[in-house]
C-alpha cells in the first residue's frame, strides 16, 4: 500500500482494550462531522457521523463524542481488535455539505 | 451497486504529460469531490461538484481541471503534469443531505517523473 501517514501520531493499544482517538476541528461553524478508517492501500471508509445538534452518537463498537465548546471530537472503539488497525481521520463539514475538510489522521496499532 | 470506481489504479507520467483520472459512481449521488493524499498531510480537496454542470475549486485546485457532464462521472484532468502532483488521488461522492456521509473510491496512485 501507499506510504500514507509517515509522520502521523500513533496510538498503540492492546487487543481487547478500548481505544480513544481525538480530533480538534478548526471551524466553529462546522455542523456535521464524520470519522473515517483507512487501511493501507484503500480509500477512506465511513465509520460514523454526528451532527452538531448532538453530543454523542453510538454505533456498533464505536462511539463519537462532540464537544462544540472546545471544538473537539473523539472516536471511542470498544474491545479493539487487530482488524481495527488503520489510520483514522476526522472530517468536518459546514453548511451545504458540498465538501469535507479532513484532519491529518491518527494511526491505530493493535498489539496482541 | 459498484459504489465509487476509479481508473487507473496506478499511473506513471513524465513531466509535462497530460492525463485524465476517471471517477464514476452508480448511487445517484449529487455531490462528488476529488482529493489528493500526501504522506502526513491527510486529504486535501482539489475540486468538487454539487451536481451535473456545476463545479467549484477546493483547497488545492492549481494544475487540475474538472467537468461534470453527467451525474455519474467526474473526471480529473492534469493538463501538464509536474512532480509536485505525485500523490494518491481519491474520488468521493455523497447525497446532498448528508444522510450517509461521503463514500470514497479505492484511489489512483500517480507518480510524475
Amino acid at each position: 500500500g501507499e506510504s500514507v501517514g509517515l509522520h502521523l501520531p500513533t496510538l498503540s493499544v492492546q487487543e481487547g482494550d478500548n481505544s480513544i482517538i481525538n480530533c480538534a476541528y478548526s471551524n466553529s461553524a462546522s455542523d456535521y462531522f464524520i470519522w473515517y478508517k483507512q487501511e493501507s492501500g484503500k480509500g477512506p471508509q465511513f465509520i460514523i457521523d454526528i451532527r452538531s445538534n448532538m453530543d454523542k452518537r453510538q454505533g456498533q463498537r464505536v462511539t463519537v463524542l462532540l464537544n462544540k465548546t472546545v471544538k473537539h471530537l473523539s472516536l471511542q472503539i470498544a474491545a479493539t481488535q487487530p482488524g481495527d488497525s488503520a489510520v483514522y481521520f476526522c472530517a468536518e463539514n459546514t453548511g451545504t455539505a458540498s465538501k469535507l475538510t479532513f484532519g491529518t489522521g491518527t494511526r491505530l496499532q493493535v498489539t496482541l | 451497486n459498484a459504489g465509487v470506481t476509479q481508473t487507473p489504479k496506478f499511473q506513471v507520467l513524465k513531466t509535462g504529460q497530460s492525463m485524465t483520472l476517471q471517477c464514476a459512481q452508480d448511487m445517484n449521488h449529487e455531490y462528488m469531490s476529488w482529493y489528493r493524499q500526501d504522506p502526513g498531510m491527510g486529504l486535501r480537496l482539489i475540486h468538487y461538484s454539487v451536481g451535473a454542470g456545476i463545479t467549484d475549486q477546493g483547497e488545492v485546485p492549481n494544475g487540475y481541471n474538472v467537468s461534470r457532464s453527467t451525474t455519474e462521472d467526474f473526471p480529473l484532468r492534469l493538463l501538464s503534469a509536474a512532480p509536485s502532483q505525485t500523490s494518491v488521488y481519491f474520488c468521493a461522492s455523497s447525497y446532498s443531505n448528508n444522510r450517509e456521509g461521503w463514500f470514497f473510491g479505492p484511489g489512483t496512485r500517480l507518480t510524475v517523473l
